[in-house]
């Protein structure tokens, strides 16, 4: 079962900033937060993952909070390209067997608009 | 590009049949998995295959199997199909595994349709 919680949806204004938030309150020290996203019915796509620190990319930004409970991924001006279905996801550090793989839940729907 | 490579991207097949869904990971990556995407269940883990050795399983069904090849490409071999079997069949490859911080690639799936 998928360890997080997100929005159903979410709408932006095209150039502003994106915020999309991720509880995930169970976390464990060895778990990294991840976010995928996935355009229409394309394949999920990496944009950024992160353990304690705050991490910034090309794509996104990705700020966690102190007690590692919950997150929030900055996509600092969205495009209409950024349309699509964000999820959030927690994996083990080191893991062996299936503990590792990404478990998707049902994601945040960001739908930017004109 | 993701640099993962399945085929066929579209099937249509009738039900009971057989199919093979093949998938070449980016190169260098040792590790492969398969996600089926259907519309009620989201994106469901499968199975993991890593330089060629069954890494880890998920929900896939018995009449599933899957392999990965010396060459490291992998196959998903569907059987008996059923109307519930349509679904995006998505392949991921990652470097290695075990360290929980490598990237997964996903391919651009294959849509199967069982009628």
């Amino acid at each position: 079962d998928a360890k997080t919680t997100q929005p159903t949806s979410m709408d932006c204004a095209e150039g502003r900033a994106a915020n999309l938030p991720c509880n995930h309150s169970t976390i464990s020290g060895n778990e990294y937060v991840y976010w995928y996203r996935q355009i229409h019915s394309q394949g999920p796509q990496y944009i950024i993952h992160g353990l304690k620190n705050n991490e910034t990319n090309e794509m996104a930004s990705l700020i966690i909070t102190e007690d590692r409970k919950s997150s929030t991924l900055i996509l600092p001006h969205a495009t209409l390209r950024d349309t699509a279905v964000y999820y959030c996801i927690v994996r083990l550090r080191n893991y062996g067997g299936s503990q590792g793989n990404l478990i998707f839940g049902k994601g945040t729907k960001l739908s930017v608009k004109p | 590009d993701s640099g993962v490579t399945q085929t066929p991207k579209h099937l249509i097949t009738a039900t009971g049949q057989r199919v093979t869904l093949r998938c070449s990971p980016r190169s260098g990556d040792l590790s492969v998995y398969w996600y089926q995407q259907s519309l009620d269940q989201g994106l469901q883990f499968l199975i993991q295959y890593y330089n060629g050795e069954e890494r880890a399983k998920g929900n896939i069904l018995e009449r599933f199997s899957a392999q990965q090849f010396p060459d490291l490409h992998s196959e998903l071999n569907l059987s008996s199909l059923e109307l519930g079997d349509s679904a995006l069949y998505f392949c991921a490859s990652s470097v290695a595994v075990g360290q929980g911080n490598e990237k997964l690639f996903f391919g651009s799936g294959t849509q199967l349709s069982v009628l």
